[in-house]
């Protein structure tokens, strides 16, 4: 059973950079054909796709954060990670990790990592 | 960027009842849609994908239906465990983006 866990700090500056990552266990991130992605959530708000990568180091990201987003991949770690840079209170949210399913749920995010809380402070 | 409209924003319902959202994607994503549960301090959890098919392991009270723009979620038979938010999503193109969510709640 594929299980991830994010990690990272959770306070922030303002204009600074977060980096999260998130380790996968319970199987090998470069095996498979999968899609590695981040999701975050506002306090009070909803869901919203950051970005993701593919397991050969594709990448795609939302448009409405492309400027300062930056998903990577270390198989020796079996991790990936987000870089999200120039942070503002808006960027204050619960950060997932998530990768789809092995069959018809391809598309769907079925494992995710139980959230990580980013503070951005003045 | 597809938009995801889902109705309502919030429900109330009695256990036993059947309750039912609606998701309106703002063009057509044929039937490339699931649906997820949000209990508060956890991670969503994926119940439908494709539409209607129903994950592994999610009780059969749930279902989703609709293709092209138009599509439903309903639970027949609410239990108490179903409170949480329901959020609608699209995979048929890039950006991925989800509905606002719906928040269920006992009357």
């Amino acid at each position: 059973q594929v299980q991830l866990q994010e990690s990272g700090p959770g306070l922030v500056k303002a204009s600074q950079t977060v980096s999260l990552t998130c380790t996968v266990s319970g199987g090998s991130i470069s095996s498979g054909n999968y899609y590695w992605s981040w999701i975050r959530q506002p306090a009070g708000k909803g869901l919203e796709w950051i970005g993701r990568i593919s397991t050969t180091g594709g990448t795609s990201y939302n448009p409405s954060l492309k400027s300062r987003v930056t998903i990577s991949i270390d198989t020796s770690k079996n991790q990936f990670s987000l870089n999200l840079s120039s942070v503002t209170a808006s960027d204050t949210a619960v950060y997932y990790c998530a990768r789809g399913g092995d069959s018809g749920n391809y598309y769907g995010f079925v494992y995710w990592g139980q959230g990580t809380l980013v503070t951005v402070s003045s | 960027d597809i938009q995801m409209t889902q109705s309502p924003s919030s429900l109330s319902a009695s256990v036993g009842d059947t309750v039912t959202i609606t998701c309106q994607a703002s063009q057509d994503i044929s039937d490339y849609l699931n649906w997820y549960q949000h209990k508060p301090g956890k991670a969503p959890k994926l119940l439908i994908y494709d539409a209607s098919t129903l994950e592994t392991g999610v009780p059969s009270r749930f279902s989703g239906g609709g293709s092209g723009t138009d599509f439903t979620f309903t639970i027949t038979g609410l239990q108490p465990e179903d409170i949480a938010t329901y959020y609608c999503q699209h995979y048929d193109n890039l950006p991925i983006t989800f509905g606002q969510g719906t928040r269920l709640d006992f009357k």
